[in-house]
């Protein structure tokens, strides 16, 4: 079974600049979530979703965050524009009513 | 809402010894603890959880102990080895899966040297 599948690895993008990380949950996963942990501070929740729905996003910052689930399927996390402040790793993650979460490797982003 | 909070940040360990990681919670309604590791350049990985009808769990080298009362849980290392070397989470939630959001300790980082 593939896991949880994210990029890219790694960005480092300017101030202002525009950037769009993409998540591949498991097949067959209703529920995807985003996170993001800030060095050295505890991963924070940003959103979730049910399909294609959103089902709570009180964790996004701000309105710089624009999340969007296709069909169900892979979802992407665009920043828009981009911060200082918004460098961390993004972790998407997916799982089942009843179980665990399954986490991505994560997206290591960089603001300069 | 829920807080977790997390200790040690860092712990360094010789290769045998044991290494625990405790965390305190808020909100009794809390009733999931997973444990949650992460090696360098991967992410997050479910190692075990407990949920608050029982107050510990054991699976090979690794025990959980929970104390609802205190609103305490602990994760347990024994003879550690150097593959045990990431950074460890805790997490509470009302659940497992589906709505239920965890609530993440700032993890702690724990070196095993040989």
């Amino acid at each position: 079974e593939a896991g949880v599948t994210q990029f890219p690895s790694h960005s480092v993008i300017e101030k202002g600049q525009t950037v769009t990380l993409r998540c591949d949950p498991i097949s067959g996963h209703d529920n995807l979530y985003w996170y993001r942990r800030v060095m050295g501070k505890e991963i924070k929740f940003l959103l979730h979703f049910v399909k294609e729905s959103k089902q709570d996003e009180s964790g996004m910052p701000n309105n710089r965050f624009l999340a969007e689930r296709t069909g169900g399927t892979y979802s992407t996390l665009k920043v828009q524009p981009a911060e200082l402040e918004d460098s961390g790793v993004y972790f998407c993650a997916s799982s089942q009513v009843g179980e665990g979460y399954t986490f991505g490797s994560g997206t290591r982003l960089t603001v300069v | 809402g829920e807080n977790v909070e997390q200790h040690p940040s860092t712990l360094s360990v010789q290769e045998g010894d044991s290494a625990v990681i405790k965390c305190t919670y808020s909100d009794s309604a809390s009733n999931y603890f997973p444990w949650y590791k992460q090696e360098l350049g991967k992410g997050p990985q479910l190692i075990i959880d407990i949920r608050s009808n029982v107050g510990e769990k054991k699976d090979q080298r690794i025990a959980v102990t929970l104390n609802k009362t205190a609103k305490h849980f602990s994760l347990h290392i024994t003879e550690t080895q150097p593959e045990d070397s990431a950074v460890y989470f805790c997490a509470a939630s009302k659940g497992a899966g589906g709505s239920y959001i965890p609530t993440f300790g700032r993890g702690t980082s724990l070196i095993v040297h040989p």
